[in-house]
């Protein structure tokens, strides 16, 4: 079973589209995130959840809005697509009060805006 | 704040030879790290990290990396490169308390058989 999930893998859509990236884990973990890989392959936090409260808020567009129905997924919905938000979109999860607690990555999320 | 310095965003190395990824930290704290590993249109895996204890740490695949505080280093080395390491590695930071990791630039390593 994969441990964090996320659909789709892929994404190609128009300029102005809204578009959503669904996450799932089944780690049983209490925190999770969504991480954005530029195309140099620069990893930066967007946001990040405990216990379904948002915790951290990066300088991130308000045209993301993460959403947290349940520990065990974030959503993350994008309005207004543009073209610089090509990118690849990692969820991932931890869990909290443990020391150096590992961050678990999913696969990705390949959105092309085009 | 916590940041990691990745130096050389490109290693090649001969098939069998070492492989020495470097990576310097600066934080104010005693930090956590770590080295994950993505190949090719694939999500981010653990290699190793250290949080506290022995210096040198063992990780997967063959990789260790060791902590060392005098120098703010935790370079990543592998005795002999197999073709399957071939890989963008990227070396994190975090700390006690903190719910994110900050990233080094990464460095794609390329085997050459």
């Amino acid at each position: 079973d994969t441990a964090v999930s996320q659909t789709p893998k892929y994404l190609v859509t128009q300029m102005g589209n809204d578009k959503s990236i669904k996450c799932e884990q089944n780690l049983g973990h209490d925190t999770m995130y969504w991480y954005k890989q530029d195309s140099k392959k620069f990893l930066k936090i967007m946001f990040s959840y405990n216990n379904k409260e948002l915790i951290i808020n990066e300088t991130v567009p308000n045209r993301f809005s993460p959403k947290s129905p349940d520990k065990a997924h974030l959503n993350l919905h994008i309005n207004s697509l543009e073209l610089g938000d090509s990118a690849v979109y990692f969820c991932a999860s931890s869990q909290s009060g443990a020391s150096g607690n590992t961050i678990y990555f999913g696969e990705g999320s390949w959105l092309t805006v085009v | 704040a916590q940041s990691v310095t990745q130096l050389g965003s490109h290693v090649s190395v001969s098939e069998g030879a070492l492989v020495l990824l470097r990576c310097n930290y600066s934080s104010s704290v005693p930090p956590y790290l770590f080295w994950y590993v993505q190949y090719p249109n694939q999500g981010l895996q653990l290699l190793l990290k250290y949080t506290t204890g022995a210096t040198l740490v063992k990780g997967i695949n063959g990789f260790e990396a060791e902590f060392k505080k005098s120098e703010t280093s935790f370079h990543l080395t592998k005795p002999s490169a197999h073709m399957s390491d071939a890989a963008e590695y990227f070396c994190a930071v975090s700390v006690a308390g903190a719910n994110n990791l900050f990233f080094g630039t990464g460095t794609r390593l390329t085997v050459i058989p």
